[in-house]
């Protein structure tokens, strides 16, 4: 099983323009959340699905969207990208009782210019 | 006060070394602990996890939790410098809440 798969790894964008960080699953976890980590800060929670068709914010999700479609992507779209969006962002999930044992994906290391 | 601290390191230590990695943190309502190792340019991957107060042993790893203090440490026996990672804490109090609060995580270095 690959667990969780983040495209792409790496990505520069410009001010202002608008990119979507691909998540997929294949473990049929249920919940699923996307992380921002900045330099010496802890991963703060943009983003979470508990289920198709489900979203809710999280501590920091203004400048970001997400949809849940299937239980297996989680998409996460930056509109108007600003510098403050330059962040590692990991994508997450997690089942049933255990849901606070979050599997990670590798990561998509964001640079807005 | 920030609600969960944790000391950024770096540490180094050399092989074969006890290590103590600590954090503390101020809502009594945490009930589940959490150690994730972090390796660099990767994602966090799920070390140890511990509901309530006590002792948890995984191998070269014993997880603390002492909710009296709002204290929870991560004990690596027989360091090894496969053990060079970043490792982050974190806690939720469960019960509906789908956030973990997470610490700035402390970088260590195992030495040769």
């Amino acid at each position: 099983n690959a667990g969780v798969t983040q495209t792409p790894k790496f990505r520069i964008l410009k001010i202002g323009q608008s990119m979507t960080l691909q998540c997929t699953q294949d473990m049929n976890h249920n919940y699923m959340y996307w992380y921002r980590q900045d330099p010496g800060m802890g991963l703060k929670l943009i983003y979470y699905s508990v289920g198709a068709g489900i979203t809710d914010k999280g501590e920091v999700p203004n400048g970001y969207n997400v949809s849940r479609s299937t239980t297996e992507d989680f998409p996460l779209r930056l509109e108007l990208a600003a510098p403050s969006q330059t962040s590692v962002y990991f994508c997450a999930s997690s089942f049933g009782q255990g849901r606070e044992k979050l599997f990670f994906g590798s990561g998509t290391q964001l640079s807005v210019l | 006060q920030k609600e969960v601290e944790q000391d950024p390191g770096p540490l180094s230590v050399p092989e074969g070394a006890i290590v103590s990695l600590n954090c503390t943190y101020s809502n009594s309502a945490f009930q589940y602990f959490m150690w994730y190792r972090q390796y660099s340019r990767k994602g966090p991957e799920l070390l140890m996890y511990t509901y309530s107060s006590g002792n948890k042993e995984d191998g070269r790893f014993t997880a603390q939790v002492d909710k009296s203090s709002k204290y929870i440490s991560l004990f690596i026996r027989d360091s090894q410098p496969s053990d060079s990672a970043t490792y982050l804490c974190a806690m939720t109090s469960g019960a509906g809440s789908y956030q973990l609060t997470f610490g700035k995580g402390t970088k260590l270095s195992v030495i040769p």
